[in-house]
């Protein structure tokens, strides 16, 4: 069976400070990993897209990694800012799957305190 | 408009009481999904429009949930006979094409429902 699950559930973090997230999938055979960013009340936005390919990827103060023979990623959240405390979401999809076919992680929930 | 819009954006009703819930998608996206997420969980995948293919339903967790959609446009999520445990943010999404899972899916606001 499918399924993606990430660590920590949840983080408190100063302000300013780094984070790293896990995400351990066990999708196969794998195809993309996307990170998905929610606000509070918000729906969730994609913040990047990895391929079998890739190893890593950035976006702004956001890095992931992908280590596809341990089937794992990370996001890395640098010099964090309060704006970051929000949940953050791990999908992956396997190959030829169609969008209906993402499998969700439960989500980290990251809050910055100043 | 310039992202996925859902309707209302909280609702309030009775156990029992029928609710009615509205997505209209980026115009342009012929894939349309329907996902749940409860209070601290993850998101659940509940019904997905691809065109005029016929809808997977897969996700529907009872007879009481249906949804339609109306062409490459709006769709509703329609509860019957609601339950304490349908409380939940319902969140539509809109991709230029579900055929492949590289499609970015563009999520709108949800519809914060409580069932009293």
């Amino acid at each position: 069976k499918n399924q993606v699950e990430q660590s920590p559930q949840s983080l408190i973090i100063l302000e300013g400070k780094n984070c790293t997230l896990q995400c351990n999938y066990t999708v196969s055979p794998f195809s993309n990993l996307r990170w998905y960013k929610q606000d509070t009340g918000r729906g969730p936005v994609s913040l990047t897209i990895m391929t079998f390919s890739e190893n890593t990827k950035s976006n702004g103060r956001y890095t992931a990694t992908l280590d596809a023979d341990t089937k794992q990623s990370s996001l890395h959240i640098t010099a964090s800012q309060l704006s970051d405390s929000a949940s953050y979401i791990c999908v992956v999809s396997a190959f030829k799957a169609a969008g209906n076919k993402l499998t969700f992680g439960g989500g980290t929930r990251v809050l910055v305190k100043p | 408009g310039a992202g996925v819009s859902q309707s209302p954006s909280n609702k309030v009703t009775e156990k029992g009481k029928d609710v009615e819930l509205r997505c209209d998608p980026i115009s342009g996206h012929t894939a349309l999904y329907w996902y749940r997420q409860r209070l601290g969980q993850g998101l659940e995948f509940l019904i997905y429009f691809q065109g005029n293919s016929a809808p997977d339903k897969s996700g529907l967790p009872s007879d009481r949930f249906s949804a339609e959609r109306t062409g490459e446009s709006v769709s509703t999520l329609t509860i019957q006979r609601t339950q304490q445990e349908d409380s939940a943010v319902y969140l539509c999404a809109s991709s230029f094409s579900g055929s492949s899972s590289y499609n970015e899916q563009f999520f709108g606001p949800g519809t914060r429902l409580t069932v009293l």
